[in-house]
């Protein structure tokens, strides 16, 4: 079983509509992020959450919200989703110390908003 | 100023040989980490190798390596015998674990096409 799942993984929805994107984790790692991904371009950090109670905006947090319901869950929404938040969505998870900094990385959520 | 700085969009190899890419980077931290991932053409990323700035040897893991030289702060990764399923875009970041409260930086991506 995949240690970092993301749900779901492809979603098509209209302009103004309100969506959640899921993830969960079974590493028991304390950091959880959330980053998205345009065609072309690298990943771009949009939150961050380094336990339950530490919540961080990331670059472009603009228009996005998350939740952290437990250790291992980590929810973005996008509250009233418009076209250009079209893109491919990353979960990640961290731990702390030495090469645990590497991150794994859920399968991707692919959105469309039309 | 762009941290993480991949200078090749794309680069062609031919099979069984070996390709370099390219990565620079810029931090004022001392502590920090880079990382290379594949991202094949189905959307999911693969870690690849690591390297620590406190590290004194080259990083290597199988066929990938990472020739790390820290005074010129950069980080390429040399794929050595490539094959045909290394066709990927390949992603160069960065973890600042001072600064920037460990969070990852990426660079754009290089697309790696691999020719029979």
């Amino acid at each position: 079983d995949a240690d970092v799942t993301q749900t779901p993984r492809n979603r098509i929805t209209k302009t103004g509509k309100r969506i959640m994107l899921e993830c969960s984790q079974t590493k028991g790692h304390d950091r959880m992020y959330w980053y998205r991904q345009d065609p072309g371009l690298g990943l771009r950090l949009i939150y961050y959450s380094f336990d339950v109670k530490d919540i961080n905006k990331g670059e472009i947090s603009d228009g996005y919200s998350v939740s952290r319901q437990a250790q291992a869950k980590f929810s973005l929404s996008l509250e009233s989703a418009i076209p250009n938040q079209t893109a491919l969505y990353f979960c990640a998870t961290s731990d702390l110390g030495g090469r645990d900094n590497e991150q794994f990385f859920g399968p991707g959520t692919r959105l469309t908003v039309l | 100023a762009q941290k993480i700085t991949q200078t090749q969009p794309g680069m062609f190899v031919q099979e069984k040989e070996a390709v370099t890419l390219d990565c620079t980077y810029d931090t004022s931290d001392q502590s920090y980490g880079l990382f290379w991932y594949k991202q094949p053409s189905s959307g999911e990323m693969i870690f690849l190798i690591y390297q620590g700035s406190y590290d004194e040897q080259n990083a290597t893991e199988g066929r990938y390596s990472l020739n790390f030289q820290k005074a010129r702060k950069s980080a390429n990764l040399v794929i050595s015998a490539s094959q045909l399923g290394d066709s990927a875009m390949y992603f160069c970041a960065m973890r600042e674990f001072n600064t920037n409260a460990g969070k990852s930086t990426f660079g754009d991506g290089t697309t790696l096409t691999v020719k029979p």
